[in-house]
């Protein structure tokens, strides 16, 4: 099945810890996301690429980094410059057609 | 003020009842999508609108282009239908291209049996 995974679920980490979350689709889609929630917010952008060795950064990029060496990979790792990284991310591609899919979520706190 | 609003915040009904959900937004956009979250966190996407009408079971999404305006509607709402609903958009950008979408805060529904 197609799909987005994304591992693992729940991630613990002491504060000054650098820690990198994965994201991998087998749709070949080109585009890909990388989203934080926060209670009582909406989804925010923090980087995307549109394509392989090129990514943007989003609204919310400080303290974070990603790579794209792969079509079906976009890591994200959270640095310890990032000063309130206890949150939800999701990793999500976009179809040709501009249709959204969305992995299961790292729900990770810091300590 | 965010470019997309959404409103209820927070929707308690009884089983069997009509629900509507409104999403306003504030840019020009190539799409509007309607999501659900259930609690475990995971996000399903229901609808992808650029104009008119689509319906899919006793979901039914409209949008107008003009007022910059989308619902959502559950016809003989359920419990299992209890979650968050949020409205995001793919926002017009000069010479093509998507940067991400920008979302609502989310509607968060609760059927009663």
């Amino acid at each position: 099945d197609g799909g987005i995974t994304q591992s693992p679920k729940y991630l613990f980490r002491k504060e000054g810890q650098n820690v990198t979350l994965s994201c991998e689709q087998n749709l070949n889609h080109d585009a890909m996301y990388w989203y934080r929630q926060d209670p009582g917010q909406g989804l925010r952008l923090i980087y995307y690429s549109q394509i392989v060795n090129d990514f943007q950064k989003g609204d919310i990029a400080e303290g974070y980094s990603v790579s794209r060496e792969k079509k079906e990979s976009f890591p994200l790792t959270v640095t310890s410059a990032q000063k309130n990284p206890t949150a939800f991310y999701l990793c999500a591609s976009r179809g040709p057609t501009y249709e959204q899919y969305f992995g299961p979520g790292t729900r990770l706190t810091v300590t | 003020k965010n470019e997309v609003e959404q409103s209820p915040q927070n929707l308690t009904a009884q089983e069997g009842e009509f629900i509507t959900i409104n999403c306003s937004y504030s840019v020009g956009i190539s799409a509007l999508h309607w999501l659900q979250q259930h609690p475990g966190g995971g996000i399903v996407s229901l609808f992808m609108l650029s104009s008119g009408k689509k319906k899919h079971g006793r979901l039914i999404a409209t949008i107008n282009i003009q007022e910059k305006h989308s619902s959502l509607h559950i016809t003989a709402s359920h419990p299992r239908d209890s979650a968050v609903y949020i409205c995001a958009v793919d926002r017009l950008l000069a010479g093509g291209g998507a940067d991400g979408l920008t979302f609502g805060k989310g509607t968060h529904l609760i059927i009663q049996p």
